[in-house]
């Protein structure tokens, strides 16, 4: 079946814009992740959704960055006033449940000039 | 928090050699060790995992050891060929506060090389 997609798979953006960045997960699973991975380093964990609920925003980095998934399925990763140290890949990973194995997206590379 | 620690940074093998590579945790809590396989542009894709229940697991010509006292798992690839070149991504997780989930702490990866 299809695995996880996202889009757009490449976005430059200029300081101060803001982005959407958008992942649709694998059908029926209940779970959706978003990882911030640096050039270099391992993904990092920004947030988790059950559902339609938020329920992990820890890793956020700032108020500039927001995510939601109003219906349970596709999510929306929204950075707003974009920085330079905002450029990385974020990664979307979607399971159907507790430890069960996450599926990663492609991911989206984005590049703040 | 948890904290994962991996080693080498970079790994280099003749083919048909083994290949290990080693992650710490921080956590003992933690309880669910992934690896994941990079390609260079592409996706993390999962290679094997184990939970905390066993000590051992093995798939074909990969395995992973886990150590709960010692806080420490370990990947090993035998028999290594040049499509196994790519960087590999240890984790660890347990279940999250309140339940139901588990967020994956990543170490910062290991570039293996394959020479033919």
């Amino acid at each position: 079946g299809a695995g996880v997609s996202q889009s757009p798979r490449y976005k430059v953006a200029k300081r101060g814009q803001d982005v959407a960045l958008r992942c649709d997960p694998i059908s029926g699973h209940v779970s959706l992740f978003w990882y911030q991975q640096a050039l270099g380093q391992g993904p990092e964990f920004l947030t988790y959704f059950q559902n339609e609920a938020q329920l992990d925003k820890s890793g956020l980095p700032s108020d500039r960055f927001f995510a939601e998934r109003p219906e349970g399925s596709v999510s929306t990763l929204k950075i707003q006033r974009t920085q330079q140290e905002d450029s990385a890949v974020y990664l979307c990973a979607s399971s159907g449940g507790f430890q069960e194995t996450q599926y990663f997206g492609p991911g989206t590379r984005l590049l703040v000039l | 928090g948890e904290n994962v620690e991996q080693h080498p940074s970079t790994l280099s093998v003749q083919e048909g050699d083994s290949a290990v590579i080693k992650c710490t945790y921080s956590d003992s809590a933690s309880n669910y060790f992934p690896w994941y396989k990079q390609e260079l542009g592409k996706r993390p894709q999962l290679i094997i995992d184990i939970r905390s229940n066993v000590g051992e697991k093995k798939d074909q010509r990969i395995a992973v050891t886990l150590n709960k006292t010692a806080k420490h798992f370990s990947l090993h690839i035998t028999e290594t060929q040049p499509e196994d070149s790519a960087v590999y991504f240890c984790a660890a997780s347990k279940e999250a506060w309140g339940g139901g989930y588990n967020k994956l702490i990543f170490g910062a990866g290991t570039r293996l090389a394959v020479h033919p």
